[in-house]
């Protein structure tokens, strides 16, 4: 069955940039039937969305964090990628990848998550 | 786009049920009906119990049921079990490609 992975630094300084991949295994990311997203959740806080992309390569941002985010997509790898820039401990949290039915079945698998520590 | 708006928790004995409640606008769950709804336990990533509002996941349990009045969707779990006590959340869309979530509700089975 599908999985979906997340990789990246598990700690970054305040004011740089924030990368993360997420590895789709089990199936391809090219299917025409899925988006693919990022949701964090900060300690003991709720669920925030990021972003979605498409395969196709597009992308849907939070309003609020907008002009800090990029996704990106690697058919090749089969994998999606967040860069969050200019951190700062907010942005501290733990980071899920996801993937989002086009048959609007909801966020129906996710990564495990990783935490992700901005220090100072 | 502001967090759709949750009670903080609800608790009930085994058996019993509850309803959490989900509140946003006229520019997310009032015009889309594309609510769903996540359990979190502790350390674990969210799984989806309800999507489309009212619809079901092959899988999960027929005593997790949705529905939406206006702007306020709504999840209630009849016969609740201990296995039920966790995180629960609400998602909605709010147009343009774009995802809002709820702030989260605790569950607490007596």
């Amino acid at each position: 069955q599908l999985q979906l992975q997340e990789s990246g630094p598990g700690l970054v300084k305040s004011s740089e940039t924030l990368s993360l991949t997420c590895t789709v295994s089990g199936g391809s990311i090219s299917s025409s039937s899925y988006y693919w997203g990022w949701i964090r959740q900060p300690p003991g806080k709720g669920l925030e969305w990021i972003g979605s992309i498409y395969y196709s390569g597009t992308t849907y941002y939070n309003p609020s964090l907008k002009s800090r985010v990029t996704i990106s997509v690697d058919t090749s790898k089969n994998q999606f990628s967040l860069q969050l820039s200019s951190v700062t401990a907010a942005d501290t949290a733990v980071y899920y990848c996801a993937r989002l039915t086009t048959a609007h079945q909801g966020w129906d698998i996710w990564g495990q998550g990783t935490m992700v520590t901005v220090s100072s | 786009q502001s967090a759709l708006t949750q009670p903080a928790s609800v608790s009930g004995s085994p058996g019993q049920s509850i309803t959490i409640s989900c509140t946003g606008t006229s520019s997310d769950v009032g015009t889309y009906n594309l609510v769903s709804w996540y359990q979190q336990h502790p350390g674990k990533a969210p799984e989806v119990m309800i999507y489309e509002g009212t619809k079901r996941p092959s899988g999960v349990s027929n005593r997790f049921s949705g529905s939406k009045s206006g702007n306020t969707a709504s999840l209630t779990i009849s016969g609740l079990q201990a296995e039920d006590e966790a995180d629960y959340y609400c998602c909605s869309y709010a147009g343009r490609g774009t995802w809002v979530f709820g702030g989260g509700t605790k569950l607490t089975v007596l």
